[in-house]
């Protein structure tokens, strides 16, 4: 138990629709990162968010974009929907009190299907 | 930039024999190295991880990876699997600096037979 938890578990969405997954993080944990996950492949990075502001981004779209809010929880917005978004969306949190990079603590994740 | 190499997609093995997952990563910078596990319908399990000092890492389950710098390696093994070991595990690289986050292997379907 990470005690990262997201909703919704899974969700079906249309070409062209907006979605809103969301994440809440242990207290204290002040980073959270946000990944994609394709069927049968790695999870790659979206982007991070420390106290509330960007922090670091991979190579996603602007249509994807997030928010992090004062009470450790946080959301991943995606505008547009394309049939390649289908896949799981995990967040990961990590404490304050560790250095960046080090260990990062992953939710159960949100398996969004585009049609 | 970094990149993580998982030459197995799969590795079939009966109870109770040992096992050895692969890893290996190229980076130009001192590296944070990872284990997760996923079963089926989850998110991901912190196995293990090097962080720095002994290059042979301990972690759940029966678990353990060695660090071995000048092969740029992290291979995962245990020497005796059960059933429940049947997941898929990735390995990870971190560079540790801010705003950077972790770079994953695609992966490596273990599936213990009994």
């Amino acid at each position: 138990e990470t005690g990262v938890t997201q909703s919704p578990t899974h969700l079906i969405k249309t070409r062209g629709q907006q979605v809103t997954l969301r994440c809440s993080s242990q207290s204290g944990h002040n980073t959270v990162s946000w990944y994609q996950q394709a069927l049968g492949q790695g999870p790659q990075f979206i982007f991070q968010y420390y106290r509330e502001e960007e922090n670091g981004r991979g190579n996603f779209p602007p249509r994807f974009s997030g928010l992090q809010f004062p009470n450790y929880s946080s959301e991943l917005n995606v505008n547009a929907l394309e049939l390649d978004d289908s896949a799981l969306y995990l967040c990961a949190s990590s404490p304050a009190d560790r250095p960046p990079g080090d260990t990062q603590y992953f939710g159960p994740g949100t398996r969004l299907t585009v049609l | 930039a970094q990149s993580v190499t998982q030459l197995d997609s799969q590795v079939p093995v009966f109870e109770e024999a040992p096992v050895e997952l692969r890893c290996n990563y190229s980076s130009s910078v001192s590296v944070y190295l990872f284990w997760y596990v996923q079963y089926p319908n989850q998110g991901l399990q912190l196995l293990l991880k090097y962080l720095s000092g002994s290059t042979l890492v301990k972690g759940i389950n029966g678990f353990e990876a060695e660090f071995n710098k000048s092969q740029t390696s992290f291979h995962l093994r245990k020497p005796s699997v059960h059933i429940s070991d049947t997941a898929e595990y990735f390995c990870a690289v971190s560079d540790g600096s801010d705003g950077q986050n972790f770079v994953f292997g695609p992966g490596t379907r273990l599936s213990v037979l009994p």
